[in-house]
């Protein structure tokens, strides 16, 4: 009964090739996220969804394309891909109204681009 | 813009030693404030927050006092364990309801030795 899922846990792939990530929540929640935390653990939100509309775009490549095809779906797709994109990707939840904004995240996904 | 900083790390105490990561944080308007912690290989999970001046938040031991005159909210725990030993992030929220946005720190790993 995992809350927030997000697969795959590891990719390697090489670089200029297009990967995807795919997220998904059964919490009920209606805003979704994606961050990026580099190598010294620092966590920078990329993207954010409220019932499917993009509300927070940061200055992120157009190589980085989220769709949130439902609620409860946000995947993130990456085009041409660079050293400088290796990190772990983190998709996370909340649930707008609640006062507090908590925010649910997945387990990761560790990308590693060679 | 908003802004948090906390203590680098990292923190290296014995077990029941008292523990202090400071956090300190820029923003306008009146943030929530948060303590998320990330276990190895896991994603972050919420530990504590405080949504207005004065609040405390407290959860297995640890508390933090949302201080608005010193714009601080320092995590402290009386007697830490092993199983403390994790990476923790300070954070803030802003914005209206469905359009919260999230501003970490750069985390502060804690070494709890037995």
């Amino acid at each position: 009964d995992t809350a927030v899922s997000q697969t795959p846990k590891y990719l390697v792939t090489q670089m200029g090739n297009d990967k995807s990530i795919k997220c998904e929540q059964n919490l009920g929640h209606d805003t979704m996220y994606w961050y990026k935390q580099d190598s010294k653990k620092f966590l920078k939100i990329m993207f954010s969804y409220n019932n499917k509309e993009l509300i927070i775009n940061e200055t992120v490549p157009n190589r980085f394309s989220p769709k949130s095809p439902d609620k409860a779906h946000l995947n993130l797709h990456i085009n041409s891909l660079e050293l400088g994109d290796s990190a772990v990707y983190f998709c996370a939840s909340s649930l707008t109204g609640t006062g507090h904004e908590k925010l649910f995240f997945g387990s990761g996904t560790q990308l590693s681009v060679l | 813009g908003n802004s948090v900083t906390q203590m680098e790390g990292p923190v290296t105490l014995s077990e029941e030693a008292f523990l202090t990561i400071n956090c300190t944080y820029t923003a306008t308007g009146y943030p929530s404030l948060f303590w998320y912690v990330q276990y190895p290989g896991e994603g972050l999970q919420l530990l504590l927050k405080a949504t207005k001046a004065d609040d405390k938040g407290s959860n297995k031991g640890f508390e933090a006092t949302y201080r608005k005159e010193t714009t601080s909210f320092h995590l402290e725990k009386g007697s830490v364990q092993v199983s403390d030993s994790a990476v923790y992030f300070c954070a803030l929220s802003t914005g209206p309801s469905g359009t919260y946005k999230y501003i970490f720190g750069t985390g502060t790993r804690l070494k709890v030795l037995a």
